[in-house]
């Protein structure tokens, strides 16, 4: 069974670059057809998809969203990581990792998320 | 605000049925059968109950159905226990913007 666990520095300033890595055991991230997601819930608030990169190594964001987020992955650790540019206190949300089959993606987005990591809590403030 | 919109709460007794609504728009939930819900216990990660609006993944309980009318889909729960007292959250395909949305989250609480 797979099992995904980020990791993270918990407490930033603004401006600073986020950078978040999630740890996947049970499954390769570079074999089988699976995408490999990052999600926020801001406190008190609904979840937002970030983005995926896939196990070809494509990326995709939501457009939503500014382009301060880049997805990469390591697969000689089996990892993949988020790296957020210049944050503010609106960056303040626990972030997951996340893991779709790729019959639930397309080329913009994955539609579920059937494995989750705990989540990390990163706090941006002065 | 949550491109989505639940219920903030809702609550019930054990044993009752209870329903969850979200509410879209035709760009999302009225237009695809790609409504996901998850449940969360505090701490815990999201887990999905039920995908593609009515399908329940292995080892989820059939006291946890969806369906889907207009541009509202409903999660219900029956038979309560008090261990589905978590939060619950939908999700859909929106072609505004070719992304997944969520909704804001209910807070059930089983009494």
């Amino acid at each position: 069974q797979v099992q995904l666990q980020e990791s993270g520095p918990g407490l930033m300033k603004p401006s600073q670059t986020l950078s978040l890595t999630c740890t996947v055991s049970g499954g390769s991230i570079s074999s089988g057809d699976f995408y490999w997601s990052w999600i926020r819930q801001h406190p008190q608030k609904g979840l937002e998809w970030i983005g995926y990169i896939s196990y070809s190594g494509r990326t995709y964001y939501n457009p939503s969203l500014k382009s301060r987020f880049a997805i990469s992955a390591d697969t000689s650790k089996n990892q993949f990581s988020l790296k957020v540019n210049s944050v503010t206190a609106a960056d303040t949300a626990v972030y997951y990792c996340a893991r779709t089959p790729g019959q639930y993606c397309s080329f913009t987005t994955c539609r579920q998320f059937d494995s989750w990591g705990q989540g990390t809590l990163v706090t941006v403030s002065s | 605000q949550s491109p989505l919109t639940q219920p903030a709460y809702v609550s019930g007794s054990p044993g009752q049925s209870i329903t969850i609504s979200c509410i879209g728009t035709s760009s999302d939930v009225g237009r695809y059968d790609y409504v996901t819900w998850y449940q969360q216990h505090p701490d815990k990660a999201p887990r999905v109950m039920i995908f593609d609006v009515t399908n329940r993944p292995s080892g989820v309980s059939n006291r946890f159905s969806g369906s889907k009318s207009d541009n509202t889909a409903s999660l219900t729960i029956s038979g309560l226990r008090a261990e589905d007292e978590a939060d619950y959250y939908c999700s859909s395909y929106t072609s505004s913007t070719t992304s997944v949305v969520f909704g804001g989250g209910t807070k059930l609480t089983v009494l």
